[in-house]
């Protein structure tokens, strides 16, 4: 699997789109982009998905560049209880290697 | 809802006990997971189990072994607990037969200290 890099933190004010950035340059081409979240206390919880088109949900939104080397996760208005660790991942097959995340604050 | 439960949140053991840590999951998922996560290690996986009876290996399997007797179980064995297995621990389920894509649904964690 692919490894992703990630900054190690973030601030976002309340009520403004958080963009959280994620490098996988040598990601092949079967290989999925995850992204989840864990809030402090809690197990890490399921946001987006992606192979090579833009996806959106209720949650956020997962921009991937053409070339699949980079991703961007957006909040489009944040709010104080998206304060936690994003993590971006690389997947195929069964194995979720989920590295140290972006731990994203949100601030009131 | 799937639901993934597991039997402590906290638990407190000595060096050198024996440590059972249960996961269930009420969805009837193939795939389960232990993972371990330390501070500045993010979530490392130690062992997987794809269907009953069967397990591969993760990244961290030196220390740990597990069981899967049944499909909705999976036990986290600590043979002998030593105090570098302190961390939190977290199962995961994952269904199969609709793709690569199938998100993990986690637990809420055990936090194990071993003194």
């Amino acid at each position: 699997d692919a490894k992703t890099t990630q900054p190690p933190s973030m601030d976002c004010a309340e009520g403004r789109a958080a963009n959280l950035p994620c490098n996988h340059s040598t990601i092949s081409g079967n290989e999925y982009v995850y992204w989840y979240r864990q809030i402090h206390s809690q197990g890490p919880q399921y946001i987006i998905h992606g192979l090579k088109n833009n996806e959106t949900n209720e949650m956020a939104s997962l921009i991937i560049t053409e070339d699949r080397k980079s991703s961007t996760l957006i909040l489009p208005h944040a709010t104080l209880r998206d304060t936690a660790v994003y993590y971006c991942i690389a997947v195929t097959g069964n194995q979720f290697y989920f590295g140290t995340g972006t731990s994203l604050t949100v601030i009131p | 809802d799937v639901k993934v439960t597991q039997s402590s949140r906290y638990l407190v053991k000595r060096t050198g006990e024996k440590v059972f840590l249960e996961c269930v999951q009420d969805m009837d998922h193939e795939n389960m997971f232990w993972y371990r996560q330390d501070p500045g290690l993010g979530l490392r996986l130690i062992y997987f189990s794809y269907d009953v009876k069967m397990k591969e290996k993760g990244d961290i399997p030196e220390g740990y072994s597990v069981s899967r007797e049944k499909k909705e179980r999976f036990s986290l064995i600590l043979e002998s607990a030593s105090t570098n297995q302190t961390s939190m621990y977290l199962c995961a389920s994952r269904g199969t037969g609709t793709g690569v894509w199938n998100e993990q649904y986690f637990g809420p964690g055990t936090r194990l200290t071993v003194t």
